[in-house]
Order: structure tokens, then C-alpha cells, then sequence
């Protein structure tokens, strides 16, 4: 059971917009704590999609977005493409847990 | 730019330990906070602890208290994450990743090393 709680899976057609939800509690989001969003590919390292709830790192394109509000965060992807297909994962502070702690992954199919 | 490479594929023992390495190049190793996590087969990232090398300390999360210890050698800029009273559900894909948090580790992840599979069997 994972401390942030992500939809197990996701799926829209090339072109939609799709959006993953991350929820926590008063312990971590809702304290205050930033949220950060990765992309996993099979066989490969994580990489950062958005740092610090809505920042994209230099090299990711527009169509990924965050957002946070209260104890929640959302990852929203426009226009999707066949590439996009991977797992996702939120990831932020429990002061609870005094660690870093990150959703259970959300799976995207692009259909 | 921060580059780590992790060490190879290893197999393991129940009950032996283990213990995985993490190159920093591209930087000032002192400056880095190295986290590690992993990714046992059909589950998600977990958090397992991290280290700021100029203070040489590791802090770790509640579930390794007691069987993990990341530690830092300056000398060779590597981090090593060594864990302990190895059982099955310990296999896994082991990452370092560059720490962008301070003294609260509340930042991202980014750069990640390749990643590092350990194999728990008898």
C-alpha cells in the first residue's frame, strides 16, 4: 500500500489529453511538500517529467504539465503519442515517515 | 553535468549481503545528495535512503532501518549502498539518483544511474 495513491492505470488515443492523479494526506502533499512526476520505461532509468509540482526540466516537451491542490496532484498529458506508453510515478516528503515517498505507478496505454 | 554509473548484475544468498556502487562524474561529488531506490519485479519505486557526503552519514527509510548503509567515498566519488539479511522479496533493480533535496529530503531525483539487478536465490 503506497503512501501517495495513484490510479493503477490510464489509457487514451493518440492526440487525447490524459490525466494521473496523486493523492496523500495532511503528512505530505497537504503539508506542504512539493511533487515531482516521472516517466519509467521498461529496462530504463526513471526519468523527470516535472520537479516541484509544475516545472518541466529542460528537454521535456509542453504537453506534460502538473498541477497540486491540497493533498492531491495531477499529471496532465496533451496530445498524446504512441511514445508516451510507460508507467508514471508521483513521488514526494512524508514528515510521518521523515523519507521521500512515491506512488504506486500509474501504467498509460496509448491506444 | 552529473553522469552515475552503477556497478553490474548481481547474484545473492538468503541471508548474504550485498553491496552495490554508484561513479559520480561531471561535478563536485561533495556538492551531490545521492538517494537510493528500487524496483522489485511488478511493483513501484520505493525509497530507500540517501546520503549527503560531506557529512558521511546516511539517513534511511523506517522499512531498512537497521539492514541498509549507504556510504560515501570521496577518494574514488562513489556511493555505495550495501544491504544486509538478504531474503527473496529483495530482489530487485537498485538505482542511485542524484538527490536535488537538502537537509529534508523533500526534492526530485534526477540524474539516475542505470540501474543495478540483484537477485535473491538459493
Amino acid at each position: 500500500q503506497s503512501v501517495l495513491t495513484q490510479p493503477p492505470s490510464v489509457s487514451g488515443a493518440p492526440g487525447q489529453r490524459v490525466t494521473i492523479s496523486c493523492t496523500g494526506s495532511s503528512s505530505n502533499i497537504g503539508a506542504g511538500y512539493d511533487v515531482h512526476w516521472y516517466q519509467h520505461l521498461p529496462g530504463t532509468a526513471p526519468k523527470l517529467l516535472i520537479y516541484a509540482n509544475t516545472n518541466r526540466p529542460s528537454g521535456v516537451p509542453d504537453r506534460f504539465s502538473g498541477s497540486k491542490s491540497g493533498t492531491s496532484a495531477s499529471l496532465a498529458i496533451t496530445g498524446l503519442q504512441a511514445e508516451d506508453e510507460a508507467d508514471y510515478y508521483c513521488q514526494s516528503y512524508d514528515n510521518s515517515l521523515s523519507g521521500s515517498v512515491f506512488g504506486g505507478g500509474t501504467k498509460l496505454t496509448v491506444l | 553535468q552529473v553522469q552515475l554509473v552503477q556497478s553490474g548484475v548481481e547474484v545473492k544468498k538468503p541471508g548474504s549481503s550485498v553491496k552495490v556502487s554508484c561513479k559520480a562524474s561531471g561535478g563536485t561529488f561533495n556538492s551531490y545528495i545521492i538517494s537510493w531506490v528500487r524496483q522489485a519485479p511488478g511493483q513501484g519505486l520505493e525509497w530507500m535512503g540517501r546520503i549527503i557526503p560531506i557529512f558521511g552519514t546516511g539517513n534511511y527509510a523506517q522499512k531498512f532501518q537497521g539492514r541498509v548503509t549507504i556510504s560515501a567515498d570521496e577518494s574514488k566519488t562513489t556511493v555505495y549502498m550495501e544491504l544486509s539479511s538478504l531474503r527473496s522479496d529483495d530482489t530487485a533493480v537498485y538505482y542511485c539518483a542524484r538527490d536535488m533535496g537538502g537537509v529534508v529530503p523533500a526534492g526530485w531525483f534526477d540524474p539516475w544511474g542505470q540501474g543495478t539487478l540483484v537477485t535473491v536465490s538459493s
